[in-house]
């Protein structure tokens, strides 16, 4: 059981380049999440997916898309990075029947966008 | 709006004295609140959570805190420090109404001095 894993775990961009971080759970919840972490910001919400085929904006959607591809895997899209995007991004992953509704954690990926 | 407040962004204490870390929430109705802790180049793991079962929380590593509305409070406390705290720590607020997505504190980090 890995619980949520994420690829890659270092990613450095050059301006204006596309890239996706996939996220992957296995603990068969409905939601995920994705979070961006910036020093003495703590986590924020880019963007999330309450269920299979629903997303919604968070706090920071701004320059970001996603895909909830499947049940088990939700990714993360910069179609043009941009250095303000350099952070390290974790995904997570909870059951919304729980109470309350626990999220788990990835790794991260750090990225450097230069 | 819910929103959270960690007071002191960083924290160094000596190995065996008490940890105390705070955090204030604001939420206009029940909270849930989480500490989560983050070692060095790590995801975020679950430390302990307030689901209004009971206004004192045990959590792992030894791990503590207790839920006060009056003051609305939710500080994490450990009696004796121990060198392998040392970590980030991050505080959250959700209600389970807004889809199950946490706020989070700015984060405080825990020195251990020998």
């Amino acid at each position: 059981n890995a619980g949520v894993t994420q690829t890659p775990k270092f990613q450095v961009l050059k301006t204006g380049q596309s890239m996706t971080l996939q996220c992957a759970q296995d603990m068969n919840h409905n939601s995920m999440y994705w979070y961006r972490q910036d020093p003495g910001m703590g986590l924020r919400l880019i963007y999330y997916s309450a269920s299979e085929g629903t997303t919604d904006k968070g706090e920071v959607p701004n320059g970001y898309n996603v895909s909830r591809l499947n049940k088990r895997e939700f990714s993360l899209r910069l179609e043009s990075a941009a250095p303000s995007q350099t952070s390290v991004y974790f995904c997570a992953s909870s059951e919304r029947s729980q109470e309350p509704n626990t999220q788990y954690f990835g790794p991260g990926t750090r990225l450097t966008v230069l | 709006a819910q929103s959270v407040t960690q007071l002191g962004s960083h924290v160094s204490v000596s190995e065996g004295a008490l940890v105390l870390l705070r955090c204030n929430y604001s939420s206009s109705v029940p909270p849930y609140l989480f500490w989560y802790v983050q070692y060095p180049n790590q995801g975020l793991q679950l430390l302990l959570k307030y689901t209004s079962a009971a206004t004192l929380v045990k959590g792992i590593n030894g791990f503590e805190a207790e839920f006060k509305k009056s003051e609305t409070s939710f500080h994490l406390t450990k009696p004796s420090a121990h060198m392998s705290d040392a970590a980030e720590y991050f505080c959250a607020v959700s209600d389970n109404n807004q889809g199950g997505k946490l706020i989070f504190g700015q984060g405080t980090e825990l020195s251990v001095k020998p």
